[in-house]
Parts: structure tokens; sequence; C-alpha cells
């Protein structure tokens, strides 16, 4: 069974960092592009970036390029978020998800549960 | 930047009744364009891929259509489970810039 699932979310302050992980199971994590999304409280689904199966490209969002850095550890199967320079529209939760498209990004399935990032002070 | 505009806003309907979605893209993507479903405190789940391709285990009820700039997600006849917050969402050029629309909310009339 395909799974992904995200840890470390939490509450973080305003300027803070945070690393969220993605762990997969149950496909070829290399073969797969990834992607992370995010949606805030009551608010719709924003795309956050994606990561071809190999790592070597990444693309982002325009609100978190420069703050943001997506990477993965293949011996580990999983996907990271690290968040730096956190602002407080960043708050929501995180989903991780396998591009299902052959890395064009066109559709993903399946979503992880999802972790939730606070940023408070 | 693609902008998807989704219509209605909500949708109160019937068990049994149609439900006719729309979606409408800036600029043209093609058959780019994917649906989710999302249920109150769950993760989002793909329904229809290349706008009229259903994904795996999704009922036939569902149906995607359009191409170009105007797409519709139907289900025929609506379950009890079906009650839900849709989702469109097209990938744009490349590099990639992923964009969801604001969603339909299918609520219980």
């Amino acid at each position: 069974e395909v799974q992904l699932l995200e840890s470390g979310g939490g509450l973080v302050q305003p300027g803070g960092s945070l690393r969220l992980s993605c762990a997969a199971s149950g496909f070829i994590f290399s073969n797969y592009a990834m992607t992370w999304v995010r949606q805030a409280p009551g608010k719709g689904l924003e795309w956050v970036s994606g990561n071809s199966g190999n790592g070597a490209d990444t693309y982002y969002a325009d609100s978190v390029k420069g703050r943001f850095t997506v990477s993965r550890d293949r011996s580990k199967n999983t996907l990271y978020l690290q968040m730096n320079s956190l602002r407080g529209e960043d708050t929501a939760v995180y989903y991780c998800a396998r591009d299902d498209s052959s890395g064009w990004f066109r559709w993903f399935d399946p979503w992880g549960q999802g972790t939730l990032v606070t940023v408070s002070s | 930047e693609i902008v998807l505009t989704q219509s209605p806003a909500t949708l109160s309907l019937s068990p049994g009744d149609r439900a006719t979605l729309s979606c409408r893209a800036s600029q043209s993507v093609s058959s780019y364009l994917a649906w989710y479903q999302q249920k109150p405190g769950q993760s989002p789940r793909l329904l229809i891929y290349d706008a009229v391709n259903r994904a795996t285990g999704v009922p036939a009820r569902f149906r995607g259509s359009g191409s170009g700039t105007d797409f519709t997600l139907t289900i025929s006849s609506l379950e009890p489970e079906d009650f839900a917050v849709y989702y469109c969402q097209q990938r744009g050029n490349w590099p990639p810039r992923v964009t969801f629309g604001p969603g339909t909310k299918v609520d219980i009339k």
C-alpha cells in the first residue's frame, strides 16, 4: 500500500525555522516526483513546492522562494521541507503528495495526512 | 500565473440530485486539469486527472469534461458521502506553477 506520512509540524515563532518530513512507503520513491501543498485554516489549497524523482530539480511558489528548501533522502525514502524565516501567513496544514503524472506535476495521488505548522509568538 | 475560478462557491443539493461544478482557467491549460475531493479533517483525494480520466477507485457517477479554459465536474446522483469541497488544479507551463481553484462546497440542502 502506498503511504505518505508527514511529521515535524508544531508551534514556531515568527522568524524561526522548522523542518518537515514526509516518509514514503509502498512505492519506489526515486521514481516519483513529489510535491508539498499547504492549506491555511479554513482556506483552500496552495502549492508550495515540487521536487523531481532524482531530487535534482526543485520548483517553488513565489510565496516561499528563498525561504523554503526541499530535499530528499533516498536511503530513507523521505522528503523534507526546510522552512526558514517563517511568517504568520505560513501557518497551515502541510501535505506531501506524490506526483502521479510521471514528473509533470499534472496531478497528485496519494496525499499524506498532513502536519500542522503554526507560526505565532 | 494561470488563475482558476470555480463556480458556484457553494452548491446546496439533496442526495440523488445531479451536481455540476465549473472550473475556468484564465488561459488555456489544454487538458491538464485535475479535480480533488476534500472532506472535513481529511486530506484531498484525487478524483479526475487530465480533465476526463477517473482515478483508481472513483465511482462512475463522477465525470470530468472540458478542455482549454472551461471544465466541468459532474456528479450524476449525489450520495451522502459526496458532500464535500471540490478543488480543481492545473500545472501551468514549464517550470511548473501549480495552482488550485478556490473550491466549491457541495452541502446538503
